[in-house]
This record gives C-alpha cells, structure tokens and sequence, in this order.
C-alpha cells in the first residue's frame, strides 16, 4: 500500500492563478480530510468527506473547493490563489473506527 | 466550541531528562477522541496515540507515556529519558465522535510544542 499520496511536494503561485492539489489513498477509507498548517497555528480543517459523493466545510473554506467522485481521490482545488493561501497542505484518510493517516504534504506559496 | 491548548510553544531539554508536554482540551461532547502527532523536521505528521473519552487510563509505550485526566479536561504526554531524536513539534488533537467506535475524521489540532532535545 503506498497509504495518502499528495502531488506536488512544492508549488509557487502568482495571485490569481487556480490549481488543483492532488490526493489519493489506497486504503478503501471511506472518510477523507485537507488540512492547511501555518506557523504557530497547528493545522486547521479546510474541507472533509465522508465519502464518494459527500463533501462538507471544514474551520476554514473560504477560497477552497473539493469534490469527491471516487472514494480513493480527494482533490482540493484553489480557484484564485491569494497570498492568505501560502501555507503546508496536508491530506488524510481516516479508517473506520481508526487512527487518521497523513499525506507528506504539499507546500504551496502564493506571491 | 471545541478547542485545544497547548501552553507550551517551545521546550529545550538535554539529553536522557524526563519532559512533560502540556495539552488542554473545551468540548462539550460527552464522547470524544484525544490525539497525539509527532511533526520531526522532516514535515510529516507521525502517529502517537488516539484515546476515547470512556478510557482514562494512562498509557505507557515504551519510552512515552499519556496521562489522561478528564476531571481536568487535560491529555498530557511524557517522554522519560529524552533523546535527541526526540526533538520535533508534538500536537494534541480533538475529535467528536458520533460514537464509541466511531471514526474520528474532524481533528481539532492545538498549536504545537517545539521540543528541542540537546545532547
């Protein structure tokens, strides 16, 4: 199993421009999250799902969309970057009745 | 509201002392979950433990341990014998939980502790 897998590692953005953060997990977890991580805030809910077809806001959606059509990918989508967005994005499954299991992350800075 | 503290923002020990991270939770769910994340400086978020609200015993793996206090609403966590390898930031999360068994997908993170283990 290669478990939560985040393409890019890195990205540079300009203002205004849009991306997609990719993940994906071969676990069969039903339940999925994106997170961001800035200094000396520990990491903050963006988006979750609770699978294939059900996504809902987390702590902090504004300026993020997701969908989820298949139960392994969970893509996080930026449709106007801003520098507000420059932070560590993480991915994460979560398995029935377990732990979460991370992503390595992609870090993203909007300039 | 859900909330969790860590008052700790940084902690520098030398090598083989006994350290004891902080972390203070709010929540008014009678039913919940406890983390701790381990963050070396490579980035990636490793595991520790999870603990549910019904189970307040302490738990000791290894090296680690988690004392677990609800009267306190606090999870705090011990490392005996510092290493250098130790040295990273350490979260504490919270998570509702529909129910006992129930997964935990919506993690309150706290702000982390800078653990800095000098040899």
């Amino acid at each position: 199993n290669a478990g939560v897998t985040q393409t890019p590692k890195f990205q540079v953005l300009k203002t205004g421009q849009s991306m997609t953060l990719q993940c994906a997990q071969d676990m069969n977890h039903e339940y999925m999250s994106w997170y961001r991580q800035d200094p000396g805030m520990g990491l903050r809910l963006i988006h979750y799902s609770v699978g294939a077809g059900i996504t809902d806001q987390g702590e902090v959606p504004n300026g993020y969309n997701v969908s989820r059509s298949t139960t392994e990918d969970f893509p996080l989508r930026l449709l106007s970057a801003a520098p507000s967005q420059t932070s560590v994005y993480f991915c994460a499954s979560t398995e029935q009745g377990g732990e979460q299991y991370f992503g390595p992350g992609t870090r993203l800075t909007v300039t | 509201a859900q909330k969790v503290t860590q008052a700790q923002t940084e902690i520098s020990v030398v090598e083989k002392e006994d350290v004891t991270l902080d972390c203070v939770y709010e929540t008014r769910d009678t039913t919940y979950y406890l983390f701790w994340y381990k963050q070396p400086p490579s980035g990636e978020l490793v595991f520790l433990i999870r603990r549910n609200s019904f189970d307040e015993q302490n738990e000791i793996s290894g090296r680690y341990s988690w004392n677990f206090q609800k009267s306190t609403s606090s999870f705090n966590f011990t490392i005996t014998a510092s290493q250098v390898v130790d040295s990273a930031v350490y979260f504490c999360a919270l998570s509702e939980a529909r129910a006992a068994m129930d997964s935990s997908y919506k993690l309150i993170f706290g702000s982390g502790t800078r653990l800095l283990v000098r040899p």
